[in-house]
């Protein structure tokens, strides 16, 4: 089974500043792939950035980077520069490789908000 | 990049009546795709699988009789919720995997809020 926890219920950034979003991970796949999706406040699952699990480095993708730590089984996503528009719901997100798991299991989220 | 449409975005239903929600992947066929139920402040629950052709496989707890999913051809797949009740009123939202292998992520519809009065 697999298994995705976010601890960060809600967590507060100021703009401009940079801020990490917690996710670990339990699973017994060999391979999996880890995802992070923003989900604003009008219900769209917006895909971030993923993680392939024999992947050699962190994943980037613009202001978004995954600090992936194998060996502790995290997944963090870390924003820089954040935006007002960066507030939302963020959704950690994990599939495996093998039949019926490759369905997308969902952490609890964490919701961001942005302050001036 | 693969687009998910799903319509209707809300729908108000009465009790006891059935409502068609459209789940469609416009550039891309997806042989499989994701029924997703998101109450209020909760993540994604996956309430079955569709598989094109084939019968949808449910999860546990999801009652098949209730929410029929057909997906007859590569690009639609139909959830319906018969005789809806208030308890059923929430987030309903779809996804498909654009076919670059089972890494690749999943694309999603905008969702569709169901409110059964």
């Amino acid at each position: 089974a697999q298994k995705i926890t976010q601890t960060q219920p809600g967590m507060f950034v100021q703009e401009k500043e940079a801020v990490t979003l917690d996710c670990t991970y339990d699973t017994s796949d060999p391979s999996y792939g880890l995802f992070w999706y923003k989900q604003p406040s009008s219900g769209e699952m917006i895909f971030l950035i993923y993680q392939g699990s024999y992947d050699q480095q962190n994943a980037t993708e613009g202001r978004y980077s995954l600090n992936f730590q194998k060996a502790r089984k995290s997944a963090n996503l870390v924003i820089s520069a954040s935006q007002l528009g960066d507030s939302a719901m963020y959704f950690c997100a994990m599939r495996g490789n093998t039949g019926t798991a490759s369905k997308l299991t969902f952490g609890t989220g964490t919701r961001l908000q942005v302050t001036l | 990049g693969a687009v998910v449409s799903q319509h209707p975005s809300w729908v108000i239903c009465k009790s006891g009546t059935s409502v068609k929600i459209e789940c469609r992947s416009l550039d891309f066929q997806a042989t499989t795709m994701f029924w997703y139920r998101q109450f209020p402040k909760q993540s994604l629950m996956l309430m079955a699988t569709s598989n094109e052709g084939s019968k949808a496989t449910y999860e546990q707890g999801v009652e098949k009789d209730k929410f029929l999913i057909n997906h007859a051809s590569l690009t639609l797949s139909t959830l319906t919720v018969t005789s809806a009740h208030p308890e059923d009123s929430s987030f309903y939202i779809c996804s498909a995997s654009f076919p670059r292998g089972r890494n690749s992520p999943l694309h999603f519809g905008n969702g569709t809020r169901l409110t059964v009065t």
